[in-house]
């Protein structure tokens, strides 16, 4: 089983602040980090898929960038917003296989 | 966008009993599906991968016999518990491909809620 973790474990922000979170994984047999917003009750959103080393990807107000050299990604959100309170998930895929591995998720409340 | 719909979103049943959980592709062909449960305070941890039909392929310490997996159609896969006990109780949550390759694009249902009493 491969370890991949993020943290914060919880966030809680005033609207209007920027905030981020990361996501460590293994460094070997990379193929792709997948970032996922996750609500309660609903299916998990694809936010971003990044394969290459030094990827940036931008959705809006989210971005996010890629390190596969050390085995880390960050997602920023920029003046957050009530709507963006979600549980904010990662997923190593590796380069051997089907399977995702998940990181336990950083929870995000934005305080109006 | 490629939609799976889960159902049910959380069931309650007695322990002994077997619960059936069912994901659909609604708008697409889902050749292959992952079945995932979580724990509380842990990661979303693979059971099983299903092709449609033929065996699905369970992960090791998962139970085939007791978590019974059936991909007949390529809109269709159905996850049972079988004689359910309180330590079964989970969070389990399905995710099809959008196509053959392993590296398409993933998609999720909405999971469900298994308690076991």
């Amino acid at each position: 089983i491969l370890n991949v973790e993020q943290s914060p474990q919880s966030l809680h922000v005033q609207e209007g602040d920027s905030t981020n979170f990361t996501c460590s994984f293994p460094s070997s047999n990379f193929y792709a980090l997948h970032w996922y917003r996750w609500e309660t009750a609903k299916s998990p959103e694809a936010l971003f898929v990044m394969t290459l080393n030094g990827d940036e990807k931008k959705k809006g107000r989210i971005s996010a960038t890629l390190n596969t050299k050390e085995g880390y990604s960050y997602l920023y959100i920029k003046g957050s917003q009530p709507e963006d309170s979600a549980t904010y998930l990662c997923a190593f895929q590796e380069s051997t296989g089907n399977q995702f591995y998940f990181g336990t998720g950083t929870s995000l409340t934005v305080i109006p | 966008g490629a939609v799976v719909s889960q159902h049910p979103s959380r069931v309650i049943c007695k322990s002994g009993t077997s619960v059936k959980i069912e994901c659909r592709s609604l708008d697409f062909q889902a050749t292959t599906m992952f079945w995932y449960r979580q724990f509380p305070k842990q990661s979303l941890m693979l059971m099983a991968t299903s092709n449609e039909g033929s065996k699905a392929t369970y992960e090791q310490g998962v139970e085939k016999d007791k978590f019974l997996i059936n991909h007949a159609s390529l809109t269709l896969s159905t996850l049972t518990v079988t004689s359910a006990h309180p330590e079964d109780s989970s969070f389990y949550i399905c995710s099809a491909r959008l196509g053959a390759s392993k590296w398409n694009g993933y998609t999720f249902g909405s999971g469900t809620r298994l308690t076991v009493v």
